[in-house]
């Protein structure tokens, strides 16, 4: 079964452009999940779709966004690009058989780098 | 809030050696406790899930214990090797109101020597 998908792989950018992210998750994954890593912040959760449904926001500001298409691909939007947006961005699909068992399995990340 | 803690954030040691690596959150309202390991500029790889309601989980030579009650969870790992080197994340599962999510320490950067 092939692992979660990212791309592009590396994307650079200059302030105030926008940028659109892709994520396919592992087939039969309904939940997809995005986090920001950085230096200085670590690993924070941005969102997570199920369903095609945005179900959780992480504390981030509103140029980041997401959405969810009916086969479970997901996109991930960052408008008027910042130099503090350059991080790993990775997606993380899980199947959500229950709260207590459920495994995220993690893409090989996005490296975003804004000029 | 959820804060997630590692200790120590780096630690380097000779091949062969078993070592523990720590993790403490601060609210025990968790569904579930993972450990990750990431190779510089990857993607995380899941290693161990312990569900909230259990102690311990095994696979090969590793093994994650939870304390849910004093909210600390221990990976050790026996026999270290060098293609062990990586930077080894814990992350609670919290449930939101809506769905659960996961906060993440900050990570301990083991490095196995020769």
């Amino acid at each position: 079964k092939a692992g979660v998908t990212q791309t592009p792989r590396y994307l650079i950018k200059t302030r105030g452009q926008q940028v659109t992210l892709s994520c396919s998750p592992i087939s039969g994954h309904r939940s997809v999940s995005w986090y920001q890593q950085t230096p200085g912040q670590g690993l924070q959760f941005l969102f997570e779709y199920f369903s095609e449904t945005q179900r959780n926001k992480g504390n981030f500001p509103g140029r980041f966004s997401g959405r969810q298409f009916s086969n479970s691909r997901s996109e991930m939007n960052v408008s008027t690009l910042e130099l503090g947006d350059s991080a790993l961005y990775l997606c993380a699909s899980s199947l959500i058989t229950s709260a207590y068992t459920d495994t995220q399995y993690f893409g090989p990340g996005t490296r975003l780098t804004v000029l | 809030k959820q804060e997630v803690t590692q200790i120590p954030a780096a630690l380097s040691v000779p091949e062969g050696e078993n070592l523990v690596l720590n993790c403490s959150f601060t609210d025990s309202a968790i569904y579930n406790l993972q450990w990750f390991r990431q190779d510089p500029g990857k993607g995380l790889t899941s290693l161990l899930l312990i569900q909230s309601s259990q102690r311990e989980q095994t696979s090969g030579r590793l093994n994650a214990s939870l304390d849910k009650s004093s909210g600390r969870s221990t990976l050790y790992i026996a026999a270290s090797q060098p293609g062990d080197s990586a930077t080894y994340l814990c992350a609670v599962s919290v449930y939101t109101g809506t769905a659960s999510k996961l906060t993440f320490g900050t990570g301990t950067r083991l490095q196995v020597t020769l």
